[in-house]
C-alpha cells in the first residue's frame, strides 16, 4: 500500500520569502506520479505542480518547484516569492500509473502555510 | 467550459438517514472518483469509477455505494448514516491519457450528521 507524509502540520513564512514544504512517500511501484494539490478555505481543491516519477529533472510552475528524490522517496515543493494568496491548505499526494487499476490518489494530513505581511 | 459540479454543497442529515450526493465531471472526462474529507486531515479514497464501471475501492463500509451514469455523472449514497460520516466528500474527474493524468476536484459536499 502507498502511504505519504507530511510532517509539517502548519508553517508560516514572511511575504515575498521563499517557503519549502516536505513530502515523504513509500510505494513498491516504478512509475507513478506525485502532486502537490492547493485548498483554501474555498475548499476548492487546486493542482499547483505535478511530478512523473520517470523523469529525472525537477517540476517548475512560475514561483513553485519541486525537489524529487526518487531514491529517498522524498518530494518536497519550494515556494518562492510567497504570496499572502498562497494562504492555504497544500496537500501532498501519489498516484499510480494512469491506466493500472487501483489508481486512486493518496493524500498526506496536510500542511497550513500562512504566508504573513 | 464548466468544472466539476457537485450537488448540494451542504446537507445536514440525522443519524440512520439514507444520503445521496451527486457530481457531474467535466466534458469528455470518464473518470471520477469520490473522496473523504474529516475536517482537519487530507482526503481519504472511497470509490473510482471508469467508463462506468467500479476501478477502484477504497476502505470504507457496504454502507457507501456508488454508481456511474451513460453521460458519465456519478451518484454516492451513503446509508445509515453515523456521527462520524460527517465530512466533506469531494468528486474528482480526470481523463487518463498517455503521459499522465490530472484529477480536477469540485468544491464538494459538505455533510453534517447529527
Amino acid at each position: 500500500a502507498q502511504t505519504v507524509t507530511q510532517s509539517q502540520p502548519e508553517m508560516s513564512v514572511q511575504e515575498a520569502e521563499t517557503v519549502t514544504l516536505s513530502c515523504t512517500y513509500d510505494t513498491s511501484e516504478s512509475n507513478y506520479y506525485l502532486f502537490w494539490y492547493k485548498q483554501p478555505p474555498s475548499r476548492q481543491m487546486i493542482l499547483v505542480i505535478r511530478q512523473e516519477a520517470y523523469k529525472q529533472q525537477n517540476a517548475t510552475e512560475n514561483r513553485f518547484s519541486v525537489n524529487f528524490q526518487k531514491a529517498a522517496k522524498s518530494f518536497s515543493l519550494k515556494i518562492s516569492d510567497s504570496q499572502l494568496g498562497d494562504t492555504a491548505m497544500y496537500f501532498c499526494a501519489f498516484m499510480k500509473h494512469a491506466g493500472q487499476r487501483d489508481n486512486d490518489m493518496r493524500f498526506g494530513a496536510g500542511t497550513r502555510l500562512t504566508v504573513k505581511p | 467550459d464548466a468544472g466539476v459540479t457537485q450537488s448540494p454543497t451542504h446537507l445536514i442529515k440525522t443519524r440512520g438517514q439514507q444520503v445521496t450526493l451527486r457530481c457531474s465531471p467535466i466534458s469528455g472526462h470518464k473518470s471520477v472518483s469520490w473522496y473523504q474529507q474529516v475536517l482537519g486531515q487530507g482526503p481519504q479514497f472511497i470509490f473510482q469509477y471508469y467508463e462506468k464501471e467500479e476501478r477502484g475501492r477504497g476502505n470504507f463500509p457496504d454502507r457507501f455505494s456508488a454508481r456511474q451514469f451513460p453521460n458519465y455523472s456519478s451518484e454516492l449514497n451513503v446509508n445509515a448514516l453515523l456521527l462520524g460520516d460527517s465530512a466533506l466528500y469531494l468528486c474528482a474527474s480526470s481523463l487518463p491519457r498517455q503521459g499522465g493524468t490530472e484529477a480536477f476536484f469540485g468544491q464538494g459536499t459538505r455533510l453534517t450528521v447529527v
